[in-house]
Order: structure tokens, then C-alpha cells, then sequence
């Protein structure tokens, strides 16, 4: 069966350090992987988007890998700071059309520590 | 401000009860989703409507109805609440011939059925 992976439930760093956060995959092809934000109480918020043909994609601080041959991703946050602090969701999808085979990992929990 | 809207925000149900929850993004979005969230488990699909005038089942249908109003409204039903539908429910929208972006979710309704 489909199922995604992502690293251990909480992952402490200090701040000012690069936090990186796995999402591993199997049974999948997917076209592309999405990365979201939650924070406590809230629903999630869409961070960035890599495609199956992108190995390396970055926005600001943040930098996403996606390796196809390991069916893993990984999130990369620089220079972190207290205010990152959140659940981060991975989400593969299969090619547009079915929206069946959107699902999302349980999230990694971030603290990052002053 | 643009974005998906959730009501009510939170909700006490007994067992056997009836509820509606109501679900409106004002992006024109073609595709809407419910999902519910559950510690440890991520989020999961109840039904979508890839387009006005269609709906489909999802991960987790049972239980659960949904109308596709119009373009902008997707509505959830429990016709019969369940201690097991006690969670957290999130509405989402997407566009999906945009391929850059993601889904949009709302706030989310906290449902608990005692």
C-alpha cells in the first residue's frame, strides 16, 4: 500500500542552525511533492512545490530536495529561527486528475530553540 | 481577504445527532476536498469535488455526506454522529490546471461527539 513517511515526530534545533526534515515515500510515483506549514490550531499553509523533473528548488531560507530514485524528499530550513516552529506536512501527488492520491505524511513537529 | 472559509469554528455533537459543516472559498477555484485530522495519522481524504457539479469519495467516506452547492460552497454532512468522527476538519480548494501552487485550506471546525 501507498505510504509516506516522515522523520521522527520532533526534531529540537538551535537556532541559527539548518534544520532538515525527511519525507520518505513508497509504492508512489509521484509527479510532484508539496511541502505545508501547520501551526497549532490552524490548517496547513502550502510552503513550496518540486516537480519529479526538479531535483532542487528554493525559496528564501527554505531549499527542497526531491529524489526520485530514493523516493525521498528533504526540507531544509537555514538559518532557522523561533519563529519556525511548526508541523511540517509532505504531500506526493500523483499527475493531475485524481485528487484521491493527494495524502499527506503525519508532519514532523519543529522547535527551534533560542 | 481571499482564502477558504470554515463554520463553525468549533462544535459539541451527541451521539446520533445530525450536523452540517459549511465550507466557502472566494478564489474560483475548480476543486474542493474535506479532510479530517486526527493525531498521528495526517490528514486524510473524505470527499472532493474536482469541479462544480461532481463529487467522489475519498479515503474515509463512511459516514459522511457532502453537496457541491456551487462554485464557491462545499458542505459536509454527518447524519448520524459518531464518538468515532471526533476530530479536527478541514475544508481545502485548489486550482487544478495552476500547477505552482497548492491547496488553500481553511481553519478548520473542532468537531467533538460525546
Amino acid at each position: 500500500s501507498q505510504k509516506i513517511e516522515q522523520n521522527s515526530e520532533a526534531l529540537n534545533i538551535q537556532e541559527g542552525k539548518t534544520a532538515t526534515l525527511t519525507c520518505n515515500y513508497t509504492n508512489y510515483s509521484p509527479a510532484y511533492l508539496q511541502w505545508y506549514r501547520q501551526d497549532p490550531g490552524r490548517g496547513p499553509v502550502f510552503l513550496l512545490l518540486i516537480r519529479e523533473n526538479e531535483k532542487e528548488k528554493r525559496k528564501e531560507r527554505l531549499k527542497v530536495t526531491f529524489d526520485t530514485t530514493l523516493k525521498q524528499s528533504l526540507f531544509h530550513i537555514t538559518a532557522s529561527q523561533p519563529a519556525d516552529s511548526a508541523t511540517y506536512l509532505c504531500s506526493p501527488k500523483i499527475s493531475s486528475g485524481s485528487a484521491r492520491q493527494l495524502t499527506f505524511g503525519s508532519g514532523t513537529q519543529l522547535t527551534v530553540l533560542p | 481577504n481571499a482564502g477558504v472559509t470554515q463554520t463553525p469554528k468549533f462544535q459539541v455533537l451527541k451521539t446520533g445527532q445530525s450536523m452540517t459543516l459549511q465550507c466557502a472559498q472566494d478564489m474560483n477555484h475548480n476543486s474542493m476536498y474535506w479532510y479530517r485530522q486526527d493525531p498521528g495519522m495526517g490528514l486524510r481524504l473524505i470527499y472532493y469535488s474536482a469541479s462544480e457539479g461532481t463529487t467522489d469519495k475519498g479515503e474515509v467516506p463512511n459516514g459522511y455526506n457532502v453537496s457541491r452547492l456551487n462554485k464557491r460552497e462545499f458542505s459536509l454532512r454527518l447524519e448520524s454522529a459518531a464518538p468515532s468522527q471526533t476530530s479536527v476538519y478541514f475544508c481545502a480548494s485548489s486550482e487544478a490546471r495552476d500547477r505552482n501552487y497548492g491547496y488553500t485550506f481553511g481553519s478548520g471546525t473542532r468537531l467533538t461527539v460525546v
